[in-house]
């Protein structure tokens, strides 16, 4: 089963700022099968990103995602007031298990 | 448009079961497989399982083997998840998503508390 570490736990920012969130896998996810969600309370979650570079329709091209191997990383260019939520990785690659991440929470500094 | 409508919330009692429901539309039921994940409060996104539509096959995440059966009523385009022997840590909203590698779709959630 592949791991999914995230970091930081907690992004404390301000609008307008860059945010930069890790996603670190404990073995290679497989053809770069890296999705990213978003999730804002009492929601479900939404997806971001998938491949881990591709932007689901209807992204706002403000959300980027790179990566390869067992290092992703999702960049929000500049922060708007409703993009702070919690953010989850999830590989599918090697599957089953699908797993996620634990999550990064953006909070308004 | 795709939508996927889950059940009612529950409330159980410790050591009963729980039967979570997902219709979809808007889509042909068959073609895509569905996953079930859960959330606990206040903590992160857990997978239990997936359910091929077409044919009923499944394929549980160890932690619920013995305990979650999934299934399908191709006839409704209904997937079901029941688990059995319910404990407080089992008090969580439960998903079922639609499998495109990754999950575009969700339905909205059905919390399900355990509690005597």
């Amino acid at each position: 089963e592949i791991v999914l570490t995230q970091s930081p736990g907690t992004l404390s920012l301000s609008p307008g700022e860059r945010a930069t969130l890790s996603c670190r896998a404990s073995q290679s996810v497989s053809s770069g099968y890296l999705a990213w969600y978003q999730q804002k309370p009492g929601q479900a979650p939404r997806l971001l990103i998938y491949g881990a570079s591709s932007r689901a329709t209807g992204i706002p091209d403000r959300f980027s995602g790179s990566g390869s191997g067992t290092d992703f990383t999702l960049t929000i260019s500049r922060l708007e007031p409703e993009d702070f939520a919690v953010y989850y990785c999830q590989q599918y690659g090697s599957s089953p298990p699908w797993t996620f991440g634990q999550g990064t929470k953006v909070e308004i500094k | 448009q795709v939508q996927l409508v889950q059940s009612g919330a529950e409330v159980k009692k410790p050591g009963a079961s729980v039967k979570v429901s997902c219709k979809a539309s808007g889509y042909t039921f068959t073609r895509y497989y569905m996953h079930w994940v859960r959330q606990a409060p206040g903590q992160g996104l857990e997978w239990m399982g997936i359910i091929n539509p077409s044919g009923g096959s499944t394929s549980y995440a160890q932690k619920f083997q013995g305990r979650v059966t999934m299934t399908r009523d191709a006839s409704t385009s209904t997937v079901y998840m029941e688990l059995s022997s319910l404990r407080s840590e089992d008090t969580a909203v439960y998903y079922c998503a639609r499998n495109s590698g990754s999950f575009l779709y969700w339905g909205q959630g059905t919390l399900v508390t355990v509690s005597s």
